[in-house]
Parts: structure tokens; C-alpha cells; sequence
């Protein structure tokens, strides 16, 4: 009964592959969101749908792409690896965007360890 | 003691002990804070969260007090324990045109038995 699950928990590729990473959320919540966490532990966030809607897009490379089939699942496509890329990627859910005045506690998936080597 | 450097900072007590880890946050703006804890190989867990509107909030072995003064978030953690060992993190709901949490950098807390 995970509630925020990431597959797969660990990816290790050859630079200039092409990778997906699946998240799934069976909290009902509407808002899902992509983070990377780098070797220093810095949490980033890259990317945030509402309801299947981008609404979050931090100046990521554009070989990320972010897809929301559902408000459940939020998957991440990379294309062309680069070594730069190796990092340990989060999927977070939240009921709610957090407009102003509204609590938005996410909760956080196991990870994705990648690496590019 | 604590050590702020190119490394994750870390604070080292002895396990019984109170901890308290600090947190300056970058935006007065910001109406929503919450700390979460992340072990080893695990996700970040949520903790303890506070509003703006108030200065300070507790849980079960857990305070967090806020100075918006000076901007300014710490957790004390109560008779600290082995399984609290963790990289604890402060975030800040920034609002504004894409309301999102920004996370600070985290603080390594190891507690000696």
C-alpha cells in the first residue's frame, strides 16, 4: 500500500541513452512533482502537474520531459544521458497545488538512483 | 558540534540528548513551512509543518519555532534517539505565479549511542 511508488529505484545507462522513470500516487492527490537531489543532497525541484496540467517548469533541458497520462502517474522521459545527469530523482504528490492560505505537504517516493556512466 | 562547509553540515550528539537544527529561509513572502527528514536511501518524510500566522508548533518529541524577523525556522528534537539519525530539511512554500516548495540545503544529524 506505498503511496507515492517510483520505478525503477535504480538505472544505471550509458551516456546519450534515452530512459523513462514511472511514478504513481494512490493518494488521490492532484498535484504531482518531479525533484532531483544531487551528490550533495541538494533537493531541486524540476517539474509540478496539476490534474494532468504542467504548472511547474524549472529551467530543465528540454531532454527532460515530464508526462501525465492520469493525476496519478507522472512519468519522466530523458533523452541523450549526459554524465551530469546522475542524481537521485524524486516523485512527490500533494493534495493540492498550495494556493495561498491552502497546506501543501508532499509526499515524497523512494527515489531513483541514476547513473550515466 | 556543527560544521557548515562544501560539505552537508552536521550536528553529532549523544543519543538522550535535546537537538535543535537551524534554518534561514530566503523569502519574506513565504506562508508555509515544513520540515522533513530523509534517511539513508530513503525519500524526504514529512515531519512537522507551521504557518506564517504562528511561532511555533509541536509534535510528539518535535517543536518547530519560526522567526519571521529574521527569517529564521529551527526543529528542536527532544531526547534525540538512535532512529532519528537522518539529513533533516526545512522548506518554504513560496506563493506567487507557481506556488512550489524550495528546499535549504539540510543539515546531517548523527546521533551517538
Amino acid at each position: 500500500d506505498t503511496a507515492v511508488s517510483q520505478t525503477p529505484k535504480y538505472l544505471v545507462t550509458q551516456m546519450g541513452n534515452d530512459k523513462s522513470i514511472k511514478c504513481e500516487q494512490n493518494l488521490g492527490h492532484d498535484t504531482m512533482y518531479w525533484y532531483k537531489q544531487d551528490s550533495k543532497k541538494f533537493l531541486k525541484i524540476m517539474f509540478s502537474y496539476n490534474n494532468k496540467e504542467l504548472i511547474i517548469n524549472e529551467t530543465v533541458p528540454n531532454r527532460f520531459s515530464p508526462k501525465s497520462p492520469d493525476k496519478a502517474h507522472l512519468n519522466l522521459h530523458i533523452n541523450s544521458l549526459e554524465l551530469g545527469d546522475s542524481a537521485v530523482y524524486f516523485c512527490a504528490s500533494s493534495q493540492d497545488r498550495g494556493l495561498a492560505g491552502r497546506r501543501q505537504t508532499q509526499y515524497f517516493g523512494p527515489g531513483t538512483r541514476l547513473l550515466v556512466l | 558540534g556543527e560544521s557548515v562547509g562544501l560539505h552537508l553540515p552536521t550536528l553529532s550528539v549523544q543519543e538522550g540528548d535535546n537537538s535543535i537544527i537551524n534554518c534561514a529561509y530566503s523569502n519574506s513572502a513565504s506562508d508555509y513551512f515544513i520540515w522533513y527528514k530523509q534517511e539513508s536511501g530513503k525519500g524526504p518524510q514529512f515531519i512537522i509543518d507551521i504557518r506564517s500566522n504562528m511561532d511555533k508548533r509541536q509534535g510528539q518529541r518535535v517543536t518547530v519555532l519560526l522567526n519571521k524577523t529574521v527569517k529564521h525556522l529551527s526543529l528542536q528534537i527532544a531526547a534525540t534517539q538512535p532512529g532519528d539519525s537522518a539529513v533533516y530539511f526545512c522548506a518554504e512554500n513560496i506563493q506567487g505565479g507557481s506556488e512550489k516548495l524550495v528546499f535549504g540545503k539540510g543539515m546531517k544529524l548523527t546521533v551517538n549511542p
